[in-house]
Protein backbone atom coordinates (compact mmCIF):
# COMPACT_ATOMS: atom_id res chain seq x y z
CA UNK A 1 0.00 0.00 0.00
CA UNK A 2 0.94 3.48 -0.59
CA UNK A 3 2.18 6.06 2.08
CA UNK A 4 0.62 9.57 1.36
CA UNK A 5 2.11 12.20 3.62
CA UNK A 6 -0.03 15.84 3.19
CA UNK A 7 1.13 19.18 4.97
CA UNK A 8 -0.28 21.04 6.52
CA UNK A 9 -2.36 18.93 8.87
CA UNK A 10 -4.33 21.53 9.80
CA UNK A 11 -4.87 25.26 9.62
CA UNK A 12 -6.77 28.46 10.08
CA UNK A 13 -6.70 30.94 7.28
CA UNK A 14 -8.28 34.37 6.58
CA UNK A 15 -10.91 34.69 4.06
CA UNK A 16 -9.39 35.80 0.80
CA UNK A 17 -5.98 34.50 1.50
CA UNK A 18 -4.61 31.23 -0.15
CA UNK A 19 -3.66 28.04 0.83
CA UNK A 20 -1.22 25.66 -0.94
CA UNK A 21 -1.78 21.71 0.68
CA UNK A 22 1.18 19.26 -0.37
CA UNK A 23 0.44 15.63 -1.06
CA UNK A 24 3.71 13.15 -1.12
CA UNK A 25 3.68 9.56 -1.82
CA UNK A 26 6.26 7.30 -1.04
CA UNK A 27 5.95 5.43 -4.71
CA UNK A 28 5.70 6.72 -8.18
CA UNK A 29 2.68 6.82 -9.42
CA UNK A 30 0.31 7.53 -12.63
CA UNK A 31 -2.95 10.00 -11.04
CA UNK A 32 -3.79 11.25 -7.79
CA UNK A 33 -6.85 12.70 -6.80
CA UNK A 34 -8.16 15.27 -4.60
CA UNK A 35 -11.10 15.19 -2.78
CA UNK A 36 -12.72 18.04 -0.29
CA UNK A 37 -14.74 16.49 2.90
CA UNK A 38 -16.95 19.21 3.79
CA UNK A 39 -18.32 19.33 7.45
CA UNK A 40 -20.60 16.87 8.53
CA UNK A 41 -20.65 15.87 4.59
CA UNK A 42 -19.07 13.09 2.22
CA UNK A 43 -16.06 13.09 0.20
CA UNK A 44 -16.69 14.51 -2.95
CA UNK A 45 -13.92 14.39 -6.06
CA UNK A 46 -12.51 17.68 -6.66
CA UNK A 47 -9.88 16.69 -9.87
CA UNK A 48 -7.48 14.08 -10.98
CA UNK A 49 -3.98 15.30 -10.93
CA UNK A 50 -1.73 13.65 -13.90
CA UNK A 51 1.98 14.53 -14.48
CA UNK A 52 2.60 16.00 -17.37
CA UNK A 53 -0.85 17.55 -18.28
CA UNK A 54 -3.59 19.85 -16.90
CA UNK A 55 -5.38 18.30 -14.21
CA UNK A 56 -9.09 17.27 -15.30
CA UNK A 57 -11.59 19.05 -12.87
CA UNK A 58 -15.26 17.47 -11.63
CA UNK A 59 -18.38 19.27 -12.48
CA UNK A 60 -18.58 22.54 -10.04
CA UNK A 61 -14.31 23.30 -9.52
CA UNK A 62 -12.90 25.36 -11.69
CA UNK A 63 -9.13 25.67 -12.14
CA UNK A 64 -9.14 29.37 -11.03
CA UNK A 65 -9.92 28.51 -7.64
CA UNK A 66 -8.24 25.08 -7.11
CA UNK A 67 -5.37 25.33 -9.37
CA UNK A 68 -3.36 21.80 -9.02
CA UNK A 69 0.34 21.17 -9.66
CA UNK A 70 1.68 18.01 -10.59
CA UNK A 71 5.79 18.38 -11.55
CA UNK A 72 6.52 14.70 -10.26
CA UNK A 73 5.25 10.94 -10.20
CA UNK A 74 5.53 11.07 -6.33
CA UNK A 75 4.35 14.78 -5.43
CA UNK A 76 1.11 17.13 -6.22
CA UNK A 77 -0.64 20.71 -4.64
CA UNK A 78 -3.53 21.90 -4.58
CA UNK A 79 -4.10 25.51 -3.97
CA UNK A 80 -7.25 27.06 -2.20
CA UNK A 81 -7.71 30.26 -3.75
CA UNK A 82 -9.53 33.69 -2.45
CA UNK A 83 -10.74 31.79 0.44
CA UNK A 84 -13.86 31.83 2.33
CA UNK A 85 -15.20 30.64 4.97
CA UNK A 86 -17.57 28.16 2.35
CA UNK A 87 -14.15 26.51 1.60
CA UNK A 88 -13.31 25.08 4.84
CA UNK A 89 -13.74 21.47 4.72
CA UNK A 90 -11.10 18.57 4.73
CA UNK A 91 -8.73 18.03 1.77
CA UNK A 92 -7.52 14.91 0.93
CA UNK A 93 -5.17 13.78 -1.18
CA UNK A 94 -5.29 9.67 -2.48
CA UNK A 95 -3.04 7.42 -4.96
CA UNK A 96 -4.40 4.11 -6.78
CA UNK A 97 -3.21 1.34 -5.52
CA UNK A 98 -2.42 -2.18 -7.15
CA UNK A 99 -5.70 -3.91 -6.26
CA UNK A 100 -8.17 -1.10 -7.49
CA UNK A 101 -8.28 0.34 -4.13
CA UNK A 102 -7.83 3.67 -3.38
CA UNK A 103 -5.32 5.29 -0.30
CA UNK A 104 -6.09 8.37 1.65
CA UNK A 105 -3.45 10.78 3.06
CA UNK A 106 -4.58 11.70 6.47
CA UNK A 107 -6.28 15.14 5.15
CA UNK A 108 -5.63 18.75 5.67
CA UNK A 109 -8.16 20.23 8.04
CA UNK A 110 -8.83 24.05 6.64
CA UNK A 111 -10.65 26.27 8.44
CA UNK A 112 -11.15 29.98 6.80
CA UNK A 113 -12.48 32.64 9.37
CA UNK B 1 -23.32 7.16 -13.60
CA UNK B 2 -22.32 5.23 -10.61
CA UNK B 3 -23.94 5.94 -6.84
CA UNK B 4 -23.93 4.95 -3.42
CA UNK B 5 -26.75 5.06 -0.94
CA UNK B 6 -25.93 3.88 2.65
CA UNK B 7 -28.99 3.78 4.81
CA UNK B 8 -29.12 5.29 7.97
CA UNK B 9 -26.52 8.51 8.67
CA UNK B 10 -25.95 7.22 12.46
CA UNK B 11 -26.14 3.69 14.04
CA UNK B 12 -25.79 2.87 17.63
CA UNK B 13 -24.55 -0.42 18.59
CA UNK B 14 -24.12 -2.21 21.92
CA UNK B 15 -20.72 -3.29 22.26
CA UNK B 16 -20.67 -7.05 21.72
CA UNK B 17 -23.29 -6.65 19.37
CA UNK B 18 -23.64 -7.16 15.75
CA UNK B 19 -22.66 -4.27 13.86
CA UNK B 20 -24.79 -4.36 10.25
CA UNK B 21 -24.06 -1.09 7.73
CA UNK B 22 -25.94 -1.14 5.01
CA UNK B 23 -24.81 -0.04 1.43
CA UNK B 24 -26.98 -0.35 -2.11
CA UNK B 25 -24.96 0.85 -5.00
CA UNK B 26 -26.48 1.87 -8.57
CA UNK B 27 -23.84 1.17 -11.52
CA UNK B 28 -24.21 0.18 -15.23
CA UNK B 29 -21.04 -2.21 -15.31
CA UNK B 30 -19.77 -4.67 -13.15
CA UNK B 31 -18.61 -2.21 -9.49
CA UNK B 32 -15.35 -2.70 -7.84
CA UNK B 33 -16.96 -1.45 -3.72
CA UNK B 34 -14.96 -0.11 -1.13
CA UNK B 35 -15.46 0.13 2.74
CA UNK B 36 -13.78 2.79 4.38
CA UNK B 37 -13.36 3.94 8.26
CA UNK B 38 -12.60 7.42 9.28
CA UNK B 39 -11.76 8.06 12.35
CA UNK B 40 -12.15 11.30 14.50
CA UNK B 41 -9.63 13.74 13.04
CA UNK B 42 -7.86 11.04 10.53
CA UNK B 43 -8.36 10.00 6.98
CA UNK B 44 -9.84 7.25 5.32
CA UNK B 45 -8.51 3.73 6.24
CA UNK B 46 -9.41 0.93 3.70
CA UNK B 47 -11.52 -2.10 5.51
CA UNK B 48 -12.15 -3.93 2.57
CA UNK B 49 -12.26 -4.21 -1.39
CA UNK B 50 -14.70 -6.29 -3.97
CA UNK B 51 -13.08 -6.71 -7.20
CA UNK B 52 -15.20 -9.36 -8.84
CA UNK B 53 -13.61 -12.04 -6.81
CA UNK B 54 -15.31 -14.20 -4.04
CA UNK B 55 -18.62 -12.36 -3.07
CA UNK B 56 -17.86 -12.63 0.58
CA UNK B 57 -14.90 -10.40 1.42
CA UNK B 58 -13.38 -10.15 4.71
CA UNK B 59 -11.02 -6.97 6.13
CA UNK B 60 -9.54 -5.69 8.52
CA UNK B 61 -10.73 -5.42 12.61
CA UNK B 62 -13.20 -8.74 11.81
CA UNK B 63 -15.19 -6.62 9.06
CA UNK B 64 -16.98 -8.55 6.39
CA UNK B 65 -19.06 -7.61 3.02
CA UNK B 66 -21.05 -9.43 0.83
CA UNK B 67 -21.41 -8.88 -2.91
CA UNK B 68 -25.08 -9.36 -3.98
CA UNK B 69 -25.29 -8.43 -7.43
CA UNK B 70 -29.17 -9.28 -7.17
CA UNK B 71 -29.64 -6.95 -4.78
CA UNK B 72 -27.06 -4.59 -5.66
CA UNK B 73 -25.93 -4.73 -2.13
CA UNK B 74 -22.85 -4.42 -0.19
CA UNK B 75 -23.49 -4.00 3.28
CA UNK B 76 -20.77 -4.28 5.87
CA UNK B 77 -20.92 -6.80 8.91
CA UNK B 78 -18.75 -7.34 12.51
CA UNK B 79 -19.96 -10.27 14.71
CA UNK B 80 -19.28 -8.62 17.69
CA UNK B 81 -18.78 -4.51 18.20
CA UNK B 82 -16.35 -2.93 19.99
CA UNK B 83 -15.47 0.65 21.73
CA UNK B 84 -12.87 1.26 18.93
CA UNK B 85 -15.61 0.39 16.27
CA UNK B 86 -16.80 4.01 17.27
CA UNK B 87 -15.81 5.99 13.60
CA UNK B 88 -17.49 7.38 10.55
CA UNK B 89 -18.16 4.02 7.51
CA UNK B 90 -17.91 5.40 3.71
CA UNK B 91 -19.19 2.44 1.19
CA UNK B 92 -17.66 3.46 -2.33
CA UNK B 93 -17.60 2.66 -5.84
CA UNK B 94 -15.16 2.88 -8.83
CA UNK B 95 -16.11 5.39 -11.32
CA UNK B 96 -16.04 3.47 -14.54
CA UNK B 97 -13.69 6.78 -16.26
CA UNK B 98 -11.38 5.58 -13.91
CA UNK B 99 -10.85 2.71 -10.82
CA UNK B 100 -8.59 5.32 -9.03
CA UNK B 101 -12.02 7.89 -9.03
CA UNK B 102 -14.81 7.03 -6.30
CA UNK B 103 -18.35 7.93 -6.02
CA UNK B 104 -18.69 7.74 -1.97
CA UNK B 105 -21.80 7.58 0.33
CA UNK B 106 -22.89 9.41 2.41
CA UNK B 107 -21.85 7.77 5.19
CA UNK B 108 -22.58 6.14 8.77
CA UNK B 109 -21.53 7.27 11.87
CA UNK B 110 -21.38 4.30 14.12
CA UNK B 111 -21.73 5.15 17.86
CA UNK B 112 -20.56 2.02 20.44
CA UNK B 113 -21.91 1.82 24.04
CA UNK B 114 -21.51 0.17 26.80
Amino acid sequence: SAVISQKPSRDICQRGTSLTIQCQVDSQVTMMFWYRQQPGQSLTLIATANQGSEATYESGFVIDKFPISRPNLTFSTLTVSNMSPEDSSIYLCSVDGDGYEAFFGQGTRLTVV
Amino acid sequence: AQSVTQLGSHVSVSEGALVLLRCNYSSSVPPYLFWYVQYPNQGLQLLLKYTSAATLVKGINGFEAEFKKSETSFHLTKPSAHMSDAAEYFCAVSRTDSWGKLQFGAGTQVVVTP
